[in-house]
């Protein structure tokens, strides 16, 4: 079955410490998103590609970084610089990017980030 | 500034029906999407509105006036696995998703 990958589902993080979270697709899809959902908020774009090895930054990309290597993968690194990094992650796909309206996202099933 | 308005929670019956509202200030208008989200797991997509009126898909409807910046999702015969969050987006002229905060809708037998 087709689908977006998202690993781990729980990740702790020490002060100081860079953590990277997993998403990979198999829906041969062009582009790719991390968002942050935190309660009482709706979600927050961190980047986004829409081809391999090109990535833009979203509306909160400070302390975060990505990389495109392959189509179907697309890992965020939460690095220390991330003051606040407490929150669940959602990787996301779609055909696209931009040049259609109607174009749906497929999410994954998340990742829920903690500080110890 | 571009902001979408939900309410944060509903409570409603089982077998009942709901109405989840949604009004947008967005800088331009490209198509606005429902999606369900039960706690802990991935949004799935539900609706997409673009014209104004209705759009029907079994149980689930939704409904677009562009003038008001206004759309509600309707369920009807609810179940209790209806039990989720519904989050509102709107397209913008940018082609960037603006989204909710999202409505939890509480089942009751």
């Amino acid at each position: 079955d087709g689908g977006i990958t998202q690993s781990p589902k729980y990740l702790f993080r020490k002060e100081g410490q860079n953590v990277t979270l997993s998403c990979e697709q198999n829906l041969n899809h062009d582009a790719m998103y991390w968002y942050r959902q935190d309660p009482g908020q709706g979600l927050r774009l961190i980047y986004y590609s829409q081809i391999v090895n090109d990535f833009q930054k979203g509306d909160i990309a400070e302390g975060y970084s990505v990389s495109r290597e392959k189509k179907e993968s697309f890992p965020l690194t939460v690095t220390s610089a991330q003051k606040n990094p407490t929150a669940f992650y959602l990787c996301a796909s779609s055909i696209i990017q931009g040049s259609s309206t109607n174009e749906k996202l497929f999410f994954g099933s998340g990742t829920q980030l903690s500080v110890l | 500034g571009q902001n979408i308005d939900q309410p944060t929670e509903m409570t409603a019956t089982e077998g009942a029906i709901v109405q989840i509202n949604c009004t947008y200030q967005t800088s331009g208008f490209n198509g606005l999407f429902w999606y369900q989200q039960h706690a802990g797991e991935a949004p799935t997509f539900l609706s997409y509105n673009v014209l104004d009126g209705l759009e029907e898909k079994g149980r689930f409807s939704s409904f677009l006036s562009r003038s008001k910046g206004y759309s509600y999702l309707l369920l009807k015969e609810l179940q209790m696995k209806d039990s989720a969050s519904y989050l509102c987006a709107v397209r913008d002229s940018n082609y960037q998703l603006i989204w909710g905060a999202g409505t939890k809708l509480i089942i009751k037998p």
